[in-house]
């Protein structure tokens, strides 16, 4: 069975100070991960996947395997960061997609 | 315009009642999806279907029901036997496993 965990529910930062959301996964095979945002008022939406290994709006998310962990990262938060964040997981075969618990992100001024 | 279809907004329903809610895509995704979203408990899949005529259970199945008979439409029914059905669901629609689910605005659910 596939699982997502997101330890922390609730996460509050200073704009400016270095933000990380933690996701741990639990998948037999090669999992496929990605970070989904929700912004107030707003449509869920996909933030960014492991396999562009890109960075979207000043975040990065790198996959490790050993601790079978997908941590998303952002040096420096802005406000508009502000929004609640979800880590998700799909198999290599089959389209089965899996969401973590959440972490609701408050950036203060 | 494309896009990913929730209908209708918010519904209530009695206690004993079935409902459905509807879930229209424009985007020719084979792949859709039904989740439940609940204050601390994230998105929870309740049915996926990869192709037309096919669908899974997902992890809280128990008291809905789907239908799969158009590729643009995946409607969710929500039953009497569904204990506690108050809730916000999100329908989604993706092309491919890896790429990306594009979500509907979703329906909130009140049980009366």
């Amino acid at each position: 069975a596939q699982r997502v965990t997101q330890p922390e529910k609730l996460l509050s930062v200073f704009k400016g100070a270095p933000v990380e959301l933690k996701c741990n996964y639990s998948y037999s095979g090669s999992p496929e991960l990605f970070w989904y945002v929700q912004y107030s008022r707003q449509r869920l939406q996909l933030l960014l996947r492991h396999i562009s290994r890109e960075s979207i709006k000043g975040f990065t998310a790198d996959l490790n395997k050993g601790e079978t962990s997908f941590h998303l990262k952002k040096p420096f938060a802005q406000e508009e960061d502000s929004a609640m964040y979800y880590c998700a997981l799909t198999q290599t075969s089959g389209s089965r997609l899996t969401f973590g618990e959440g972490t609701q992100l408050t950036v203060n001024p | 315009d494309g896009g990913i279809t929730q209908s209708p907004k918010y519904l209530f329903r009695k206690e004993g009642q079935n409902v459905t809610l509807s879930c229209e895509q424009n985007l020719n995704h084979d792949a859709m999806y039904w989740y439940r979203q609940d204050p601390g408990q994230g998105l929870r899949l309740i049915y996926y279907s990869q192709i037309v005529n096919d669908f899974q259970k997902g992890d809280i199945a128990e008291g809905y029901s789907v239908s799969r008979e158009k590729k643009e439409s995946f409607p969710l029914t929500v039953t009497s036997a569904q204990k506690n059905p108050t809730a916000f669901y999100l329908c989604a629609s993706s092309q491919q496993r890896t790429t990306e689910a594009f979500f509907g605005q979703g329906t909130r659910l009140t049980v009366v």
